[in-house]
């Protein structure tokens, strides 16, 4: 089955820098890959995703980029806020006649300090 | 519009014991999830619906663990004979279902299950 490693664990940023979350994944067939982020004690919300057939995604200040040959994908939060201080879990999943199960990391904490 | 909801929020059993956790999905997504989050793990996935069929039960930890859908909505899931171990947020989300295609899966509240 589907691997995903997530690192880092924690992530430590200065408000107004950049953070990176690094995942991979072993499943080859793997072609969706979203972004989750959890607030304390909410529930998770999508905040990004993409797909095998392209290598970046932007929506304002978040970005995922994917490596297919490496099987590797990441999330970049740029000019960051403390209001980004959150959990943030990314998934991978194969395309299964139209569900995806997720097999999701472990998450990343992200600390936004003012 | 509504979204998904889950019941209880929190629920407090004694070992040995039967628990069952409800899930409302929004309404018209065919597609239903149960998942497991345990203190500081991700999310693992137990178990898919399809309508009220599950075609994915490989998530499911063991046999004291079972789950239905009645009429493509309200999903339960139940435990029985609760372990220490069970304790954990158990998450439900819906979505949209596509042949070929994922679509974004909205998540529940969770509820939080403790075994005492």
């Amino acid at each position: 089955g589907e691997n995903v490693e997530q690192h880092p664990s924690t992530l430590s940023v200065q408000e107004g820098d950049s953070a990176v979350i690094k995942c991979t994944y072993s499943d080859s067939a793997s072609n969706y890959f979203p972004w989750y982020k959890q607030e304390l004690g909410k529930r998770p919300q999508l905040i990004i995703d993409i797909r095998s057939n392209v290598g970046e995604k932007k929506d304002q200040r978040i970005a995922v980029t994917l490596n297919k040959t490496a099987k590797h994908f990441s999330l970049h939060i740029t000019e960051t806020q403390p209001e980004d201080s959150a959990v943030y879990f990314c998934a991978a999943s194969p395309a299964n006649s139209g569900y995806s199960t997720l097999t999701f990391g472990k998450g990343t904490m992200l600390l936004v300090s003012p | 519009g509504a979204g998904v909801s889950q019941s209880p929020s929190n629920k407090v059993t004694e070992k040995g014991k039967d628990v069952e956790l409800r899930c409302d999905p929004i309404s018209g997504h065919t597609a239903l999830y149960w998942y497991r989050q345990s203190l500081g793990q991700g999310l693992e996935f137990l178990i898919y619906f399809q309508g009220n069929s599950a075609p994915d039960k490989s998530g499911l930890p063991s046999d004291r663990f079972s789950a239905e859908r009645t009429g493509g909505s309200v999903s339960t899931l139940t435990i029985q004979r609760t372990q220490q171990e069970d304790s954990a947020v158990y998450l439900c989300a819906s979505s949209l279902y596509d042949t070929g295609v994922q679509n974004e899966q909205y998540f529940g509240p969770g509820t939080r299950l403790t075994v005492t």
